[in-house]
């Protein structure tokens, strides 16, 4: 167990749809971040927050948007769901996100299935 | 920009097999190098890392040495066993700016055998 939670564990939705999946790091550690894991992209990093604030960006789509709470839980809002963003939804945390030498810890995925 | 290649698999082994698991990246400054491993149904779990050139990592019985001329991390056990089948990562980390993200090679599945 990393001590990473995320909820749900499985989403199942329509295209069209808004869904937003929760994630709560490790007690202490003020970064999160989200990676997507599917089959043709492999593991993707999504976005990354520091204490509350956006830290880094990566191929985020404009659909979705993520954001980190005072009590450094973080969401992330997926919207206008198409089929292809059926996927692995991951969230890592890590200490203070600063060090390249720092590890970051997984929770165990939402999976989302779009239909 | 960061990048790691990892031979793809699928790795099928017998028990008490030597295994190799070959890693290379592309990358400027010093990263980090990780090994991370998911089992069936899981999230990833941090295997292994080394974070300056000819430093070892080792978890389990697993080893790996970041090699900076080579631009290498491969992972090899001596020994598998049967509850070692999973899909290992291969991952790096920027050593500055904003290279707070990891970057995954693209994952190799390995089976073992009784």
């Amino acid at each position: 167990d990393s001590g990473v939670t995320q909820t749900p564990k499985h989403l199942i939705t329509a295209t069209g749809q808004r869904v937003t999946l929760r994630c709560s790091p490790r007690s202490g550690d003020l970064s999160v971040y989200w990676y997507q894991q599917s089959l043709d992209q492999g593991l993707q990093f999504l976005i990354q927050y520091y204490n509350g604030e956006e830290r880094a960006k990566g191929n985020i789509l404009e659909r979705f948007s993520a954001q980190q709470f005072p009590d450094l839980h973080s969401e992330l809002n997926l919207s206008s769901l198409e089929l292809g963003d059926s996927a692995l939804y991951f969230c890592a945390s890590s200490l203070g996100g600063t060090s390249g030498s720092e590890t970051q810890y997984f929770g165990p995925g939402t999976r989302l299935l779009v239909l | 920009g960061n990048s790691v290649t990892q031979m793809e698999g699928p790795v099928t082994l017998s028990e008490e097999a030597f295994l190799t698991i070959n890693c290379t990246y592309t990358a400027t400054g010093y990263p980090s190098l990780f090994w991370y491993v998911q089992y069936p149904g899981e999230g990833l779990q941090l295997l292994l890392k080394a974070t300056k050139a000819d430093d070892k990592g080792s978890n389990k019985g697993f080893e790996a040495t970041y090699r900076k001329e080579t631009t290498s991390f491969h992972l090899e056990k001596g020994s598998v066993q049967v509850s070692d089948s999973a899909v290992y990562f291969c991952a790096l980390r920027g050593s500055g700016g904003s290279n707070y993200k990891l970057t995954f090679g693209k994952g190799t599945l390995l089976t073992v055998n009784p």
